[in-house]
């Protein structure tokens, strides 16, 4: 079993259309992030959960909602998206510490079409 | 300015040549740094965290300069394995991980 994975690995989805993506950790960590990576772009953080809490949201638009029902899952909630929301979308996992390694899952490469 | 800036190439070496990739963040409170590899179309993984004295792994060594806020990775004997993208990663710390990702730099090595 992988540390930590990712599901769909790949989604297609219209403007009108609402998904999820589902992020899993085995590793026993308390926190969780949310990145978006599009090309020739750094990778941008969305959300971090930390012990199920959210702490941060970096301004991200509100057609994203994430949830995190506890401190193995995570999930982007995804509704009339852009096709500019088209992008990599990474689930990292960490032991929460200012010295500490992020582990990423696959990530889901959404096409909004 | 940006956060962390980064050289995003591509750098074409051949192999067995000797690379360095330098990182400039802004933010002269970080308090730790990293560099992360990112094989095309997989996600990042840790390579190695920098350390002020500077730390080798290997054929790679990192080091950090606070006083010119830059964080640097040589690799030496260059590998055919070894092209992928190489991001910088700068934690702003505060308990939990804040981190800031540069672009990456590219990195191909020719045989």
């Amino acid at each position: 079993e992988t540390g930590v994975t990712q599901t769909p690995r790949h989604l297609v989805m219209g403007m009108t259309n609402k998904k999820s993506l589902k992020c899993e950790q085995h590793l026993g960590h308390n926190a969780m992030y949310w990145y978006k990576q599009s090309a020739k772009k750094p990778l941008e953080l969305m959300f971090v959960y930390n012990f199920k809490e959210q702490t941060e949201n970096n301004s991200v638009p509100s057609r994203f909602s994430p949830e995190c029902p506890n401190s193995s899952h995570l999930f982007l909630h995804l509704h009339t998206l852009q096709p500019e929301d088209s992008a990599l979308y990474l689930c990292a996992s960490s032991e929460t510490g200012s010295n500490t390694e992020a582990f990423f899952g696959q990530g889901t490469r959404l096409t909004v079409v | 300015r940006k956060e962390v800036e980064q050289d995003p190439g591509p750098f074409n070496v051949p192999e067995g040549a000797t690379v360095a990739f330098n990182c400039t963040y802004s933010n002269s409170a970080s308090q730790s740094f990293f560099w992360y590899r990112q094989d095309c179309r997989k996600e990042p993984k840790l390579l190695m965290s920098v350390y002020s004295s500077g730390n080798e792994d290997g054929r790679f060594t990192a080091q950090l300069n606070r006083a010119s806020q830059y964080i640097s990775l040589l690799i030496r004997d260059s590998k055919l394995s070894d092209s992928a993208t190489y991001l910088c990663v700068v934690n702003r710390g505060g308990g939990y991980q804040k981190v800031t990702f540069g672009i990456g730099t590219k990195l191909q090595v020719i045989p």
